[in-house]
């Protein structure tokens, strides 16, 4: 079946440690996303990635970092600089960046930073 | 930049119909989307409207006016499972840098189904 994986479903993590989220897609999309969700608010974008080997800020970058060296593969790192990193972390991925379709999500990881 | 709005809570009676308003102020307005994310899942696509209308899927309709800035969610026939937050999201053309369309979320509206 294709879809998007993200593991693990929650994580938990001691303050000033960096951890990274996996995020894989097997629906051969060419863009890729990370979002958070917090109580209360919609999600925000983090970055995002049109192509392998480039990607863009969003909204929220500060504090987090994306590699994109492969087509399925979207990880996110969460490090120490982020200053209130306990969320829940989406990753999407799309067709074409630019194009009408839909975002497809993955089933989200729960950091906890302790 | 981008604002949307929708109802932060609403509660409906199994078997009714609910309708969710959305209402956003954009510029370069390029689609409207409907998700329903249950608590602690991922968001799941139920609708998209980019031209002015009514679209209908099964118990779901989306409706969409461009010069009014406003969107609704229709809900038929209401079931229990149908309990969940419903995100309204807004689609700007060339909101990303390389020309790629941006998706804005609403904070989304919770929906509560009773007996």
């Amino acid at each position: 079946d294709g879809g998007i994986t993200q593991s693990p479903k929650y994580l938990f993590r001691k303050e000033g440690q960096n951890v990274t989220l996996s995020c894989e897609q097997n629906l051969n999309h060419d863009a890729m996303y990370w979002y958070r969700q917090d109580p209360g608010q919609g999600l925000r974008l983090i970055y995002y990635s049109q192509i392998v080997n480039d990607f863009q800020k969003g909204d929220i970058a500060e504090g987090y970092s994306v590699s994109r060296e492969k087509k399925e593969s979207f990880p996110l790192t969460v490090t120490s600089a982020q200053k209130n990193p306990t969320a829940f972390y989406l990753c999407a991925s799309s067709l074409l960046l630019a194009g009408g379709n839909e975002q497809f999500f993955g089933p989200g990881t729960r950091l906890t930073v302790l | 930049g981008q604002n949307i709005d929708q109802p932060t809570e609403m509660t409906a009676t199994e078997g009714a119909i609910v309708q969710i308003n959305c209402t956003y102020q954009t510029s370069g307005f390029n689609g409207l989307f409907w998700y329903q994310q249950h608590a602690g899942e991922a968001p799941t696509f139920l609708s998209y409207n980019v031209l002015d209308g009514l679209e209908e899927k099964g118990r779901f309709s989306s409706f969409l006016s461009r010069s009014k800035g406003y969107s609704y969610l229709l809900l038929k026939e209401l079931q229990m499972k149908d309990s969940a937050s419903y995100l309204c999201a807004v689609r700007t053309r060339g909101g990303l840098t390389g020309g790629g369309n941006k998706l804005t979320f609403g904070t989304g509206t919770q929906l509560k189904v009773e007996l």
